[in-house]
């Protein structure tokens, strides 16, 4: 079956790195994906990777994809104030729709 | 370009009561989709759908009807309200040819069951 699962919260100085971890069981999912949530507001997409890729950077985020642990993470270099929000990992498998499984989210809190 | 819109924003409903959450999108998506959130349980799946005229359970179906007489609509119906559909529901949609097929969320109804 799919399960998602991330830890709950995350605490970080401004200026430093970021690193938010995901796990999964479903070796099947075809894109792993990272959203962002402001209060208030609806999940934006930040991210994502394709299961054959290991690595894949933008700007100030990298994922990361261990495909033998099941074990996904997003580094934020530089972490600002404005990155204060809950992230969520997600997985999609293709012919499903593009249906995705999310994780619990993760709150991170930048502190000055 | 708006993108997923969803109306109400709020809503209070009685136990029992009946009602509508509308969602629209105005990117031409084939498939959109239905999540309710609740905290330290990430977004579960409602219904969904591949097309118009084709919808499907996701992992949360009871209590909740849909259907998709056009591209650009997915109405969500609660059947009969329970304090147990207290949540904030998301649509989102999906072009299959988009970059790493990831959805457009809208911005969410807040629904307060009593």
């Amino acid at each position: 079956g799919e399960d998602v699962e991330q830890s709950l919260f995350l605490s970080v100085r401004e200026g430093d790195s970021s690193v938010i971890n995901c796990t999964y069981t479903d070796s099947s999912s075809t894109y792993l994906y990272w959203y962002k949530q402001e209060p208030g507001a609806g999940l934006q997409l930040l991210t994502y990777i394709f299961s054959n890729m290991d690595m894949k950077q933008d700007q100030r985020l990298t994922v990361l994809l261990n495909k033998k642990d099941k074990h996904l993470s997003l580094r934020i270099a530089d972490t600002q104030t404005g990155d204060s929000a809950i992230y969520f990992c997600a997985e999609s498998i293709t012919g499903g729709g593009n249906k995705l499984t999310f994780g619990t989210g993760t709150q991170l809190k930048v502190e000055l | 370009n708006a993108g997923v819109t969803q109306t109400p924003k709020f809503q209070v409903l009685k136990t029992g009561q009946s009602m509508t959450l509308q969602c629209a999108q105005d990117m031409n998506h084939e498939y959109m989709s239905w999540y309710r959130q609740d905290p330290g349980m990430g977004l579960r799946l409602i219904h969904y759908s591949v097309g118009a005229g084709i919808t499907d359970q996701g992992e949360v179906p009871n209590g909740y009807n849909v259907s998709r007489s056009t591209t650009e609509d997915f109405p969500l119906r609660l059947l009969s309200a329970a304090p147990s559909q207290t949540s904030v529901y998301f649509c989102a949609s999906s072009s299959p040819g988009g970059p790493g097929y990831g959805y457009t969320f809208g911005s969410g109804t807040r629904l307060t069951v009593v």
